[in-house]
């Protein structure tokens, strides 16, 4: 069981708006930067977001990140069949002194 | 441009020990940390450790500590990541990945290691 919370998986038509939840605690994302993966099938992962809100270079401006409180969000506009990948939040939890990931969300482009 | 180069797929027996490599190039080896995420098939990240190769410096997940161990070699510019006393659930891809001393974030990635413990 995963201590970040997201949803198994979200699905949105080409063009569309979609929004991926991450869920934690006060001794995680209530007191650390999170950042999101991109994961392709058979590939390594790969940095989407960084500092909660922060796009690497290359990474295309349709990707973004916020957070609130305890929460954290991916939120992906314009989507492209291309975007169908798994998408994990990850973070530092001050508690255990270890690096936590969510489980991970499938996104489907319909 | 960065680059981890991990080492090649293992097959071990329960109880074996493995040991990985993952050689780093095109920055400096000794400013960024090095961590280790594992992947079993179809399931997600799960975070290993950390590893600072300028001090030697490690830190573990409760779940591993005791029996993996992180390591360095700065001539080479590699990192290892032993784990011992192996069992069929550590049948997994193993990545190291690169990322800052503040441990906020990790941005290059190797290619991953599959490991299978199989008798």
């Amino acid at each position: 069981q995963s201590l970040l919370t997201q949803p198994p998986s979200v699905s949105a038509a080409p063009g569309q708006k979609v929004t991926i939840s991450c869920s934690g605690s006060s001794s995680n994302i209530g007191k650390n930067y999170v950042s999101w993966y991109q994961q392709f099938p058979g590939a390594a992962p790969k940095l989407l977001i960084y500092d909660s809100d922060k796009r690497p270079s290359g990474v295309p401006d349709r990707f973004s990140g916020s957070t609130s409180g305890s929460s954290a969000t991916l939120g992906i506009t314009g989507l492209q069949t291309g975007d169908e990948a798994d998408y994990y939040c990850g973070t530092w939890d001050n508690s255990l002194s270890a690096g936590v990931f969510g489980g991970g969300t499938r996104l489907t482009v319909l | 441009q960065e680059q981890l180069v991990q080492s090649g797929a293992e097959v071990k027996t329960p109880g074996a020990s493995v040991k990985v490599s993952c050689v780093a190039s095109g920055y400096t080896f000794s400013s960024y940390d090095i961590n280790w995420v594992r992947q079993a098939t179809g399931q997600g990240l799960e975070w290993m450790g950390w590893m600072n190769p300028n001090t030697g410096d490690t830190g573990y997940a409760h779940n591993f500590q005791g029996r993996v161990t992180l390591t360095r070699d700065t001539s080479i510019t590699t990192a290892y990541m032993e784990l011992s006393n192996l069992r069929s659930d550590d049948t997994a891809v193993y990545y190291c990945a690169r990322g800052p001393r503040d441990r906020s974030h990790l941005d290059s990635w190797g290619q991953g290691t599959l490991v299978t413990v199989s008798s």
